[in-house]
């Protein structure tokens, strides 16, 4: 398996303000995606973060919103931008390496006020 | 597009005893993973087990293992011997070449172990 460190844990923030998450694999990874959990729901996936471009957003979610970074094959980053309460969720990113291979990192629990 | 269906919101089972918890999914690819997370209440996504769908024989880790029907696009889940910790809820995902490999989740099961 994959060793995967997310940060921060978990934050509380005010709304109209930016949290950025950072996402770690301790091996270069072929595929890093970034999901979002709102309270009580499944994960549902932001976007595909591709190495050296501008990452892949699902409907529903766009890059202005959820800048994303991916410098490298081990590293990625997720910015949640001008907060609101809805934005309230466990933010979690995955990694992917061949067909069987697919986890996640900690997870970010943020809740807005 | 997949699509991945769970009917039990929640169960409930005696420790020591099995449970299963549903899954059915649907696809048009030929070729895709089924796989199996537990989520305990501090949020992370714990990997429990995969099938491919090409798999031969139905997978197992430890005290999980993957009930896989092919005909009937199911993969239930089976917990043996439950345990008070595996309170928890259990969440089916697919994914396929077709998806690039993204991850489709259902909604979930909660299971609750009672002493």
């Amino acid at each position: 398996s994959a060793v995967i460190s997310q940060k921060p844990s978990r934050d509380i923030c005010q709304r109209g303000t930016s949290l950025t998450i950072q996402c770690q694999v301790d091996s270069q990874v072929t595929m890093m995606f970034w999901y979002r959990q709102q309270p009580g729901q499944s994960l549902t996936l932001i976007a595909t973060a591709n190495q050296g471009s501008e990452a892949t957003y699902e409907s529903g979610f766009v890059i202005d919103k959820f800048p994303i970074s991916r410098p490298n094959l081990t590293f990625s980053t997720l910015t949640v931008s001008n907060m609101s309460p809805e934005d309230s969720s466990i933010y979690l990113c995955s990694v992917v390496r061949g067909w069987q291979e697919a986890f996640f990192g900690q997870g970010t629990r943020l809740t807005v006020v | 597009a997949q699509k991945i269906t769970q009917t039990q919101p929640g169960m409930f089972v005696q420790e020591k005893e099995a449970v299963t918890l549903d899954c059915t999914y649907d696809t048009s690819d030929p070729s895709y993973g089924l796989f199996w997370y537990k989520q305990p209440s501090s949020g992370e996504m714990i990997f429990l087990i995969y099938q491919g769908s090409y798999d031969q024989q139905n997978a197992t880790e430890g005290r999980y293992s993957l009930n896989f029907q092919k005909a009937r696009k199911s993969a239930n889940l089976v917990i043996s011997a439950s345990q008070l910790g595996d309170s928890a809820m259990y969440f089916c995902a697919m994914n396929s070449g077709g998806s690039n490999y993204k991850l489709t989740f259902g909604k979930g099961t909660l299971l609750t172990v009672n002493p």
